[in-house]
């Protein structure tokens, strides 16, 4: 059960290049979230997603894109990297409407550094 | 809009002490209430939750909270922590309105140190 797993797990690019932050979850889940940590202000919502096709943003979407073609991939953009940007990158699923939906599990993370 | 406060951003404690970290919450509707744990280097984990009913929850580890509604709290309790409960402990709430899952909102952590 590989549950939910994000790639790459670190990631150095530069200011003003594309970078794209891949998450997979293997349980089917309708929900799909983006959050970033930083030091200070724990994890914020970035976007998220309630089923393929529908997303709606969260506290700190700007500079981000997201898409959801698949239930089971959440991609994020960064369209335009900027310093602000390095974070520690966490995405998360639930399977709202079951027992269990409104707990969120959480992927490994991705270490995203913008020189 | 929701907001957690969390009063204690680094706790250092020594091994069998008992923990309480305060958490409490800002928001005008029924909330779902969470704590997740961070140990070193790790992804977040699910300690506890709370959706309904009893507002004394337990979790894994050893570890419970309980919700007082009155106060807008959800502190977490351990009655004798270990060396490996070393973490980053977050509080987390997202509102219970039935009208699908809402992204949560953390609180920005307590730092817990055990010292052996």
């Amino acid at each position: 059960d590989a549950g939910i797993t994000q790639s790459p797990r670190y990631k150095i690019t530069e200011t003003g290049r594309q970078v794209t932050l891949m998450c997979h979850q293997t349980w089917s889940h309708s929900y799909m979230f983006w959050y970033r940590q930083d030091l200070g202000h724990g994890l914020r919502l970035i976007y998220y997603s309630a089923a393929a096709d529908i997303t709606d943003k969260g506290e700190v979407p700007d500079g981000y894109v997201v898409s959801r073609s698949k239930t089971e991939n959440f991609p994020l953009t960064l369209e335009s990297a900027t310093r602000s940007q390095t974070s520690v990158y966490f995405c998360a699923s639930s399977d709202y409407g079951t027992a269990t939906g409104e707990t969120q599990y959480f992927g490994p993370g991705t270490r995203l550094l913008v020189l | 809009a929701q907001s957690v406060s969390q009063h204690n951003h680094h706790v250092i404690l020594s091994e069998a002490a008992s923990l309480e970290l305060g958490c409490n919450y800002s928001y005008g509707g029924t909330v779902n209430l969470f704590w997740y744990v961070q140990y070193p280097g790790q992804h977040l984990q699910l300690l506890l939750k709370y959706f309904s009913g009893d507002p004394l929850v337990k979790g894994i580890k050893g570890f419970e909270a309980e919700f007082i509604k009155s106060k807008f709290s959800f502190n977490l309790r351990k009655p004798s922590v270990q060396w490996s409960d070393t973490a980053e402990y977050f509080c987390a709430v997202n509102s219970n309105s039935g009208g699908g899952a809402d992204g949560l909102t953390f609180g920005k952590g307590t730092h817990l140190i055990i010292q052996p």
